[in-house]
Order: C-alpha cells, then structure tokens, then sequence
C-alpha cells in the first residue's frame, strides 16, 4: 500500500525551531519529488515547499524562505522539513504529498499523508 | 511568483445540476493546472492534472479544461458526495500555489 506518514508536530513557542518526518513506504520513494503542504484549520491549502527526487533541486513558499529547509534521505524512505525562527502565523496542519508521475515536478499530488500539527503558541 | 484566483468562492447547487468553476492564473502555465477535492478532516483528492487528464477512480461527471491562464472544472449531473471544496494549484514554475477555493454546498 501506497502510504505517507507524517510526524514531529506539536506545540512551539514562537522562535522556537521544530524538524517534520515524513515516512513513505509501497513505492519507489527515490523516484519521485515530494512536497510539503499546510493548511491552517478552516482555510485553504499552501504549498510550502518542494524538493525534485534526487535532492538536489529545492523551493519553497515566499512565506517560508529562509527559514524553512527540505531534505530527504532517500536511503531512509524519507521527508524532511525543518522549521526554524517559527511565527503563530506558522500554525497549521502540515502534509507531505507525492506527485502521481514519477521523475516530474509538473503533476498534481496524488498522495497525502494525514498530516502532523504545528502549533505556535506562547 | 504565479497567483491563482478561483471564482466564486462559493456555490450553491442541488444534486443533478452542473457546475463550473473557474480558476485564473496571473501567468500562462501552459497546461500545468491541478484540480482537487477536500472534505472536512480529510485530505486533498487529486481529481484532475494537467489541466484536463482525469485521475484514474475519478468519475466521469468530473472534467477539466483549460490553457494558458484561463481554466475550468465541470461537474455535471451532481452527486451528494460531490458537496465539498475544490482547489486548483498550477505546478508550471516556482512555488507550486494553489487558489482559495471554491466550497460546493447543498441548496
């Protein structure tokens, strides 16, 4: 099975730095670019940042740069985001997702995790 | 960095109508135009890619078109489990955005 399972969230205190874990597992995971997603409770959906399948290639959201930083291992199956210098404003849910195409960054993600929440707060 | 603007927000139908909505980007991006679904708790579904190619498993009363800047989503002959929100997201260039939904709601 397909799968995407997120991890790390909790609550931070503004400034404060944080790494999310997403685990892929029942495909070829060095195969594909992957991306990070939030969505704050009742709002819409925010790309926050993306990486091609080999790890070379990064982007992320204006919202985001500079303080955010994507990686994987691809030896591990593995998604990372660490997040540092955290605003309330950074609050949300946050999902990894695949794209449907291998070796493309121009699909639309047909996988999702469940998502981990981030919560900034004093 | 590439805006996505959808219209309308909302939308009030009944079950068998057919809707449209429209999603606009502030640049061409060829056909590199994303739709999905969400549901309250859940995640995003991808329904359709590239502007117009249907996932599998989707059905058939869902359909997209669409190039350059101007793009649309069509549901015709509404189910109940179509009431939900529907985003568009362009994977052309740079940060991959999405629009701010449009919600799908019963009248």
């Amino acid at each position: 099975e397909v799968q995407l399972v997120e991890s790390g969230g909790g609550v931070i205190r503004p400034g404060g730095s944080v790494r999310l874990s997403c685990e892929a597992s029942g495909f070829n995971f060095d195969d594909y670019a992957m991306s990070w997603v939030r969505q704050v409770p009742g709002m819409g959906l925010e790309w926050v940042s993306g990486i091609n399948w080999k790890g070379v290639s990064t982007g992320y959201a204006d919202s985001v740069k500079g303080r955010f930083t994507i990686s994987r291992d691809n030896a591990k199956n593995s998604l990372y985001l660490q997040m540092n210098s955290l605003r309330v404003e950074d609050t949300a849910l946050y999902y990894c997702a695949r794209p449907a195409l291998r070796l493309s960054s121009y699909y639309g993600l047909d996988v999702w995790g469940q998502g981990t929440t981030v919560t900034v707060s004093s | 960095d590439i805006q996505m603007t959808q219209s309308p927000s909302s939308l009030s139908a009944s079950v068998g109508d057919r809707v449209t909505f429209t999603c606009r980007a502030s640049q061409s991006i060829i056909s590199y135009l994303n739709w999905y679904q969400q549901k309250p708790g859940k995640a995003p579904k991808l329904l359709i890619s590239t502007a117009s190619s249907l996932q599998s498993g989707v059905p058939s009363r869902f359909s997209g078109s669409g190039s350059g800047t101007d793009f649309t989503l069509t549901i015709n002959n509404l189910q109940p489990e179509d009431f939900a929100t529907y985003y568009c997201q362009q994977s052309y260039s740079g940060p991959r955005t999405f629009g701010q939904g449009t919600k799908l709601e019963i009248k």
